[in-house]
């Protein structure tokens, strides 16, 4: 069966930390990885990677893809309160199917 | 098991016609979300709704419209299909933040060909 986790579930971090947060997957037929910042209602798209080692960034935000040992992972340096978000891993497979993991909830105090 | 139906798997329409694609969960969910899925772009939000006729514009909402009746309904609607519609659209549903987790739970695609 096709499943993304993430961890930690939920995260409580000091401004100006770096968290890390993962997604690992096993999935059929993977075709990419994308993360999403979901703050009130709907997600706002972040990444997306295809290629394994290739590192995307943006800001304080980066992502890299391993697709040997099958996980991803977010970094966000010097966290700042607006950072305080859920953040959602999903995998899209060769079949346009799409699976979501749980979400981690990240929040930032000043 | 949470279960999202969307109500055509595969359509073709001509240009200028009006299409409507149907969505429906049975959780209770008060989010829900429809999306197009285009090859090297990812999933691109259209609009979302986070209550029964309530409803916001995603990141694409040009040439497209929603509505939000009943709480396991919405739909999404494309007012004149034009051939740059032509693309798998996905509905998803998600409980209300404060829930344990936040998965978006989707349909299993309508794939649309405007011709």
């Amino acid at each position: 069966e096709d499943k993304v986790v993430q961890s930690p579930l939920s995260l409580v971090v000091h401004e100006g930390d770096t968290v890390t947060l993962n997604c690992s997957y096993e999935v059929t037929n993977f075709r990419s990885l994308l993360w999403y910042k979901q703050e009130k209602k709907a997600p706002t798209f972040l990444f997306m990677l295809t290629s394994s080692g290739i590192e995307k960034k943006s800001g304080r935000l980066s992502s890299i893809l391993d697709k040997k040992e099958l996980f991803s992972i977010l970094n966000i340096t010097a966290t700042q309160t607006g950072d305080s978000a859920i953040y959602l891993c999903a995998v899209i497979t060769s079949y346009d199917k799409v699976i979501f993991g749980p979400g981690t909830s990240l929040s930032v105090i000043p | 098991d949470v279960k999202v139906t969307q109500s055509s798997r595969y359509l073709v329409k001509r240009t200028g016609e009006k299409v409507f694609l149907e969505c429906v969960q049975d959780m209770d969910h008060e989010n829900m979300f429809w999306y197009r899925q285009d090859p090297g772009l990812g999933l691109r939000l259209i609009y979302f709704s986070y209550d029964v006729k309530m409803k916001e514009k995603g990141d694409i909402p040009e040439g497209y419209s929603v509505s939000r009746e009943k709480k396991e309904r919405f739909s999404l609607i494309l007012e004149s299909a034009s051939t740059n519609q032509t693309s798998m659209y996905l509905c998803a549903s998600q409980g209300a933040m404060g829930q344990p987790t936040y998965e978006q739970y989707f349909g299993p695609g309508t794939r649309l060909t405007v011709t």
